[in-house]
């Protein structure tokens, strides 16, 4: 089982409003990673980190922010939400050796009013 | 990236074997095949993956062909928990470790 973990898993918040996901795992990877997924369609990665204070945008424009300042910890901002916004994001990190499987979280979905 | 092709949905009787096929007729000689799944919105899950040699473990096989050119995931006995959807991913074997999903194939297991 995965340790990593999403919070909050639902939410829902008016237009401008400044908003933080949090995302933390326990497994201690280097490698996270924040994907943005509409529903029914394809995973895009928004964000990824290869260690502290590194943080990389990925293949999808997004609005949002991250930082990296543990391991353990990668939380994505919105510093003024839209109803564009609305979507889910998963949260995953992966190690540097073995598998270079990537473990997910259960997401946290957002809904801008 | 090297891109793959998969249907978009299939069915499959409860007990019988899926078989998801997935073509990547542009893969390098380097890069690896995933599975991986995706119940109902949950976090995806990884499934299995390989380079060049036929892979099982406890949840399904991996058979890639001589060629490489495609392969195919095997669930041995669907039961209707497996109904999700399913990416097959090749991911190059650099550092950055990105994975393209893709819209994968959509399983549903039938009582």
């Amino acid at each position: 089982e995965a340790d990593i973990y999403q919070t909050p898993r639902y939410l829902v918040i008016g237009t401008g409003k400044k908003i933080t996901l949090e995302c933390s795992q326990t497994m201690g990877h280097d490698k996270m990673y924040w994907y943005q997924q509409d529903p029914g369609m394809e995973l895009h990665l928004i964000h990824y980190s290869y260690g502290v204070n590194s943080t990389e945008k990925g293949d999808l424009s997004s609005e949002s922010t991250v930082s990296r300042i543990r391991t353990e910890h990668f939380p994505l901002t919105l510093e003024s939400a839209r109803p564009s916004h609305t979507s889910q994001y998963l949260c995953a990190s992966s190690d540097r050796q073995g598998t270079y499987e990537q473990y997910f979280g259960p997401g946290t979905r957002l809904t801008v009013t | 990236d090297a891109k793959t092709t998969q249907p978009t949905s299939m069915d499959c009787a409860e007990g019988r074997a899926a078989n998801l096929p997935c073509n990547h007729s542009t893969i390098s000689g380097n890069e690896y095949v995933y599975w991986y799944r995706q119940i109902h919105s949950q976090g995806p899950q990884y499934i299995i993956h390989g380079l060049k040699n036929n892979e099982t473990n406890e949840m399904a096989s991996l058979i890639i062909t001589e060629d490489r050119k495609s392969s195919t995931l095997i669930l041995p006995h669907a039961t209707l928990r497996d109904t999700a959807v399913y990416y097959c991913i090749v991911r190059p074997p650099v550092y950055r470790n990105q994975f393209y999903f893709g819209t994968g194939t959509s399983l549903t297991v039938i009582p």
